[in-house]
């Protein structure tokens, strides 16, 4: 079985700094797919970046990207110039290729990001 | 936009009650998923739907039971409510098929059982 570990359980970063949250998952499979999503407090998960294994550059979403070591079995987000509307809790989710019942999201635990002004 | 909704925010049962948490998604979706998430643990998957009448158990499906009447619509049962299923439950839904297809979320319920 899959599993997601995110080894910060919080992180805290000044507002216009760069903050890099990190995600390692543990599988025997070679295709699949690896997920950031943000949960603001009291708002609802929303898709922050998403990388196929496949690839190898990394994926870009405006501040947001990725550091995919697929040897290392590791997946890092990097946050640059961050802002207050940063802070939530992050989740790194990793997703089976094979489709089917492989469907669903394994889940880390999350990260709780605190951005000071 | 795609829109997952829930029908309740917060929600508090007793003990022993029959709960129904109902999610609908307006994308026609073929994927429908339920999630618990705790402080510490992440969101673990209780049970997911693939298509109508269809369901697979997640990784945590003991205390709880599903049902896809229609394709938009994914209830969750709790059957005899006990107080260690007080959580968020959160309902997602996605595409089926070849590609990353992304999962979209609810708001989610904030179940407390007393």
């Amino acid at each position: 079985a899959q599993t997601v570990t995110q080894s910060q359980p919080e992180m805290s970063v000044q507002e216009a700094e760069t903050v890099t949250l990190s995600c390692t998952y543990d599988t025997s499979e070679s295709d699949y797919y690896l997920f950031w999503y943000k949960q603001p407090p009291s708002r609802q998960m929303i898709l922050v970046i998403r990388q196929e294994a496949y690839k190898q550059q990394n994926a870009t979403e405006n501040r947001f990207s990725v550091n995919f070591q697929k040897a290392a079995k590791s997946f890092s987000l990097k946050i640059s110039d961050s802002q207050l509307g940063d802070a939530a809790m992050y989740f790194c989710a990793y997703r089976s290729a094979r489709g089917g019942g492989s469907e669903k999201l394994v889940f880390g635990k999350g990260t709780k990001l605190t951005v000071n002004p | 936009d795609v829109k997952v909704t829930q029908s309740s925010r917060y929600l508090v049962k007793r003990t022993g009650e029959k709960v129904f948490l109902e999610c609908v998604q307006d994308m026609d979706h073929e994927n429908m998923f339920w999630y618990r998430q705790d402080p510490g643990l992440g969101l673990r998957l209780i049970y997911f739907s693939y298509d109508v009448k269809m369901k697979e158990k997640g990784d945590i499906p003991e205390g709880y039971s599903v049902s896809r009447e229609k394709k938009e619509r994914f209830s969750l049962i709790l059957e005899s409510a006990s107080t260690n299923q007080t959580s968020m439950y959160l309902c997602a839904s996605s595409f089926a098929g070849e590609g990353w297809r992304e999962q979209f979320f609810g708001p989610g319920t904030r179940l407390t059982v007393l």
